[in-house]
């Protein structure tokens, strides 16, 4: 089955600084979604991806659909303490069911 | 305010004994999800469901059993409970459309069999 990989599993680090990770597929995917998961709570959806190419930005996020459609980035500029939680990449194909397969996560700590 | 609610937020259940997760939503998305989540290993797709009166198998369905009787609901049962099955689980909701708009999560199950 389709399988993603996301990197790093976790990062630590300073306030201000900007954060960078990255999900690579075995598969072609139709869409990327970036979701954030803080603690105790479900995963919210940052922002989807529907282009290969497609760079999207939401406020100090940004992040992009891969041109071989294998992978895709988010980065966080000028991180603050607020952004500590789970990021998780998700690749769906339009004729799945509606199912994305997830990635395992990237643990965000950052120090004030 | 509009959502995806999931029934109960904590459980402790024995070896052996069965229970009945609740999913609803009021956002009239047709397709449904229940997933879990373990340390380190992301989110697994359980089963799901694609409309009123239809259910499917996901990528670890054994153990687990669902129903989706009206739109708005989809139930995960656990008919004898291993300690396998400690986890956090989430249900999960979207639009049926060939673009997608991702999911919306409920705020998790957290289950622990001992």
């Amino acid at each position: 089955g389709q399988q993603l990989n996301q990197s790093p599993q976790s990062m630590f680090i300073q306030e201000g600084e900007d954060v960078s990770m990255n999900c690579t597929s075995s598969s072609i995917f139709n869409t990327w979604l970036w979701y954030k998961q803080e603690p105790g709570e479900g995963p919210v959806l940052l922002i989807a991806l529907y282009k290969a190419g497609e760079l999207t930005s939401n406020g100090r996020l940004t992040a992009q659909f891969g041109i071989t459609r294998k992978d895709s980035f988010l980065n966080i500029s000028a991180s603050i303490p607020s952004d500590v939680g789970i990021y998780f990449c998700a690749g769906q194909l339009p004729t799945n069911a509606g199912k994305s397969t997830f990635g395992d996560g990237t643990t965000l700590t950052v120090k004030p | 305010n509009a959502g995806v609610t999931q029934t109960p937020k904590f459980r402790v259940l024995k070896t052996g004994q069965s229970m009945t997760l609740l999913c609803a939503q009021d956002m009239n998305h047709e397709y449904m999800y229940w997933y879990r989540q373990d340390p380190g290993m992301g989110l697994r797709l359980i089963h799901y469901s694609v409309g009123e009166g239809t259910t499917a198998k996901g990528e670890v369905p054994d153990g687990y059993n669902v129903s989706r009787l009206k739109k708005q609901n989809f139930l995960l049962g656990l008919e004898s409970a291993a300690p396998s099955q400690t986890s956090v689980y989430f249900c999960a909701s979207s639009y049926a459309s060939g673009i997608a708009y991702g999911y919306t999560f409920g705020s998790g199950t957290r289950l622990t069999v001992v």
